[in-house]
């Protein structure tokens, strides 16, 4: 069963434009949620965690329980944001992580 | 230092070949994680370890894949007889706690093993 569901392969957006990757994912429990990104020619990395409630690079991603969503979104894309994002969901027993497929971020100049 | 790093970058295999992938974690990690990344997917999970125990596999598919990390630190993944299916990118990561822990923590990747069986 599909845990996590990123419903766009590919997104573009100009420069200073806002952005949201969308995410959604279904599991009983308490999941973890996390967005990881790969920018091009790089290994994949994490951006944030939804339990830091953080703000990376500008962006940052709230969990909503009742629409089990956890999308990403910045005010003001950069073109440095171009990216490959994944929302990856850390199951109950810790040691499993499901992966969304994934939204290509294009940052249009 | 050094990050988690992976051998061979790119195999080739013909098919029915046996392969090993192999996997340097950061040092001191506790946990490594292995997964499998088809073309326009995102990364699956096959298989963790605590240290040097297989705690979970669950995500092997088939019984031609088997992993190993004798000594808690490199791992190998095995293929073996590879199929065509088993073409893609193997993600190696660690992390430095241990994943059933109550807290959150960071895996980090390897660049990852590009397999293509022919």
């Amino acid at each position: 069963a599909q845990r996590v569901t990123q419903p766009e392969k590919l997104l573009s957006v100009f420069k200073g434009a806002p952005v949201e990757l969308k995410c959604n994912y279904s599991y009983s429990g308490s999941p973890e949620l996390f967005w990881y990104v790969q920018y091009s020619r790089q290994r994949l990395q994490l951006l944030l965690r939804h339990i830091s409630r953080e703000s990376i690079k500008g962006f940052t991603a709230d969990l909503n329980k009742g629409e089990t969503s956890f999308h990403l979104k910045k005010p003001f894309a950069q073109e440095e944001d171009s990216a490959m994002y994944y929302c990856a969901l850390r199951a109950n027993t810790g040691n499993q992580f499901y992966f969304g497929t994934g939204t290509s971020l294009t940052v249009i100049p | 230092g050094a990050g988690v790093s992976q051998s061979p970058r790119y195999k080739v295999a013909k098919r029915g070949q046996d392969v090993a992938l192999r996997c340097d974690p950061i040092s001191g990690h506790v946990s490594l994680f292995w997964y499998q990344q088809a073309l326009g997917q995102g990364p699956e999970f096959l298989t963790y370890f605590q240290n040097e125990a297989q705690l979970d596999k669950s995500g092997l598919p088939s019984d031609r894949f088997f992993a190993e990390r004798p000594e808690g630190s490199v791992s190998t993944l095995k293929i073996q007889r590879t199929q065509q299916e088993d073409s893609a990118v193997y993600l190696c990561a660690s992390s430095f706690y241990e994943a059933s822990g109550a807290s959150s923590y960071e895996q980090y990747f390897g660049p990852g093993t590009r397999l293509t069986v022919t």
